[in-house]
């Protein structure tokens, strides 16, 4: 599976829109994009995916460049409660066990 | 509503015990997993398993081992458990059916060995 960089930490005013972005240089044509997030002492929890286009569902949108080299996963109006560590994952449907492989993510902090 | 069960929040062991992790699935998931998370290093996956006493070795398998006797049920075992093996374990399932919609992760095993 392809690595990804995100940035270590990010900050967000409450109600302001959260971009988040990842790069994936390395990205093959059938591997997906997929964002999750973990809050305090929870386990991760899933967000959004998508392969080349972009995505959006009731928790976030997902933009891919037309490269797919990279990619920003947005939330619209950030809330106190999306302070958590968001990571960006890039895997082909069907490898080996179907499993991910965790980086180090972006730790949202959202501030009043 | 969807879910992975782990059997204990906390648990606290001596060093030595051996140690069962309980994982429970209800979404009959054919793969399930087993990560732990320690700051700093992430989340480091020990062993998988894609079908019923199938099982795979993960990144970190060392002084663990796995059982899978039933489809929902994914369990994990510290042979002897040691203080380096305090962390916060995470149980994760998927299936191939749902392939695109990725894991469905417990709320994890804070363990502590003393």
């Amino acid at each position: 599976d392809a690595k990804t960089t995100q940035p270590t930490s990010m900050d967000c005013a409450e109600g302001r829109a959260a971009n988040l972005p990842c790069n994936h240089s390395t990205i093959s044509g059938n591997e997906y994009v997929y964002w999750y997030r973990q809050i305090h002492s929870q386990g991760p929890q899933y967000i959004i995916h998508g392969l080349k286009n972009n995505e959006t569902n009731e928790m976030a949108s997902l933009i891919i460049t037309e490269d797919r080299k990279s990619s920003t996963l947005i939330l619209p109006h950030a809330t106190l409660r999306d302070t958590a560590v968001y990571y960006c994952i890039v895997r082909a449907l069907h490898n080996a066990g179907n499993m991910l492989t965790f980086g180090g993510g972006t730790r949202l902090m959202v501030k009043p | 509503d969807v879910k992975v069960t782990q059997s204990s929040r906390y648990l606290v062991k001596r060093t030595g015990e051996k140690v069962f992790l309980e994982c429970v699935q209800d979404m009959d998931h054919e793969n399930m997993f087993w990560y732990r998370q320690d700051p700093g290093l992430g989340l480091r996956l020990i062993y998988f398993s894609y079908d019923v006493k199938m099982k795979e070795k993960g990144d970190i398998p060392e002084g663990y081992s796995v059982s899978r006797e039933k489809k929902e049920r994914f369990s994990l075992i510290l042979e002897s458990a040691s203080t380096n093996q305090t962390s916060m374990y995470l149980c994760a399932s998927s299936s191939y059916d749902r392939a695109n919609y990725g894991y469905t992760f417990g709320s994890g095993t804070r363990l502590t060995v003393v």
